[in-house]
């Protein structure tokens, strides 16, 4: 049983158009949710968090958004770049020292110039 | 350096030999973490310490899997007579604190293991 989905396993977008990534929670305890990229061959590298207390975190072109009552997150790029492409994780995490990150399966972001 | 470092790249080796795979973390970070990554799949997590107290080794997949971090900063995750199903991408992560404090985990660039 997944506790972090997301549902889309691929997204194609234009250039300087908007990006939307899902990502969608079971477990209501999760405090601390994470956007990674990955480009192949290299580790996940961390882009953004967000904290159970907001709804909205925000850095430079990425903002997540965080809907608790509905289990639910998402990134949003704007504008999106080619150098974006890549595969982006979602991440959650337990209200505790030395928790685990809990990953989404992925979706890879393909950005057409 | 600057980023969490992980040797060797790639291993390949045979059905039932032992492989040792090494995690250098961001200096001064108490906490690291080991994760499993089989393909189409996001990490799993293995073992996490804390200095060099190994707190939580829940998700290591049987005992052929050992890790440490003796002196509470390099670690090894060794596996012992390996099997094809252990075939996959061995990422490490380290964070700044003992607590999480929303504190991001870094991660290295992984270790591709094959078994033959």
């Amino acid at each position: 049983d997944q506790q972090v989905k997301q549902n889309s396993p691929s997204l194609s977008v234009q250039e300087g158009r908007i990006s939307i990534l899902n990502c969608d929670y079971t477990n209501s305890m999760f405090d601390y949710f994470l956007w990674y990229k990955k480009y192949p061959a290299e580790g996940p590298t961390f882009l953004i968090s967000i904290s159970s207390i907001k709804d909205k975190n925000e850095d430079g072109r990425f903002t997540v958004f965080l809907n608790k009552s509905a289990k639910h997150l998402s990134l949003h790029i704007v504008p999106s770049q080619p150098g974006d492409s890549a595969v982006y994780f979602c991440a959650a995490s337990l209200p505790r020292a030395g928790t685990a990150l809990i990953f989404g399966k992925g979706t890879t972001l393909s950005v057409s110039s | 350096g600057a980023g969490v470092s992980q040797s060797p790249r790639y291993k390949v080796a045979k059905r039932g030999q032992d492989v040792a795979l090494r995690c250098d973390p961001i200096s001064g970070h108490v906490s690291l973490f080991w994760y499993q990554q089989a393909l189409g799949q996001g990490p799993e997590f293995l073992t996490y310490f804390q200095n060099e107290a190994q707190l939580d080794k829940s998700g290591l997949p049987s005992d052929r899997f050992f890790a440490e971090r003796p002196e509470g900063s390099v670690s090894t995750l060794k596996i012992q007579r390996t099997q094809q199903e252990d075939s996959a991408v061995y990422l490490c992560a380290s964070s700044l604190y003992r607590d999480r404090n929303n504190q991001p985990q870094h991660f290295g660039d992984g270790t591709r293991l094959s078994i033959l």
